[in-house]
């Protein structure tokens, strides 16, 4: 069983159209987020959930909207896509908000705007 | 939360020792080192965490000395599929407000034969 799935894996779609990108832990995680890695490989954090409630909210453009409908699901909506929205999305989650828990990550999924 | 300096690659041989050092002279008192492994087209993996002193399990050794100000993750006896990004994190202790990865360059491992 996958413990963090995300889709879908890639995704191609045009400037200006809207996406969504779905996030699942099976692992019973308090806290999920969704980070971003350009094409330079940094990774940076976009969004941080705990229990459902936004907790971490990076300088990341309106366009970009997460949606955690419950503790086990984190998904992010864009609008508007952008040529430099293309990146690896990726999602993961901790136990908690504590910085001993390690992070399980998804394996990403590949945004590809043209 | 505080920088983190490693190097941006390393090459070893396969049954090699491979040790990855990374600076972290700013760390606060409630940072841990944490380092995470990511192989192409997957995300981070974490491998390993620590406080201080040692800390071993099946997969590294990390050594941070007793000033903190750095740390070495030790891979004993790589093969090919060690091949990988490697990132060093210093991470915030118990905040509250949220726990925020803050990954650098990382560090390139190539294995070969």
């Amino acid at each position: 069983d996958t413990a963090v799935s995300q889709t879908p894996k890639y995704l191609v779609t045009q400037m200006g159209n809207d996406k969504s990108i779905k996030c699942e832990q099976n692992l019973g995680h308090d806290t999920m987020y969704w980070y971003k890695q350009d094409s330079k490989k940094f990774l940076k954090i976009m969004f941080s959930y705990n229990n459902k409630e936004l907790i971490i909210n990076e300088t990341v453009p309106n366009r970009f909207s997460p949606k955690s409908p419950d503790k086990a699901h984190l998904n992010l909506h864009i609008n508007s896509l952008e040529l430099g929205d293309s990146a690896v999305y990726f999602c993961a989650s901790s136990p908690g908000t504590a910085a001993n828990y390690g992070y399980t990550f998804g394996s990403g999924t590949r945004l590809t705007v043209v | 939360l505080a920088k983190t300096t490693q190097p941006i690659s390393m090459d070893s041989y396969e049954g090699q020792e491979v040790n990855i050092t990374c600076s972290h002279n700013n760390i606060a008192t409630n940072d841990y080192i944490t380092w995470y492994q990511q192989f192409p087209s997957q995300g981070p993996r974490f491998i390993i965490q620590g406080y201080k002193t040692k800390v071993t399990n099946e997969v590294a050794s990390l050594f941070i000395p007793a000033d903190r100000k750095s740390s070495t993750l030790s891979l004993p006896r790589v093969s090919l599929s060690d091949t990988a990004v490697y990132y060093c994190l210093s991470t915030g202790g118990l905040t509250g407000g949220g726990n925020k990865l803050t990954f650098g360059t990382g560090t390139q491992l190539k294995v070969e034969l």
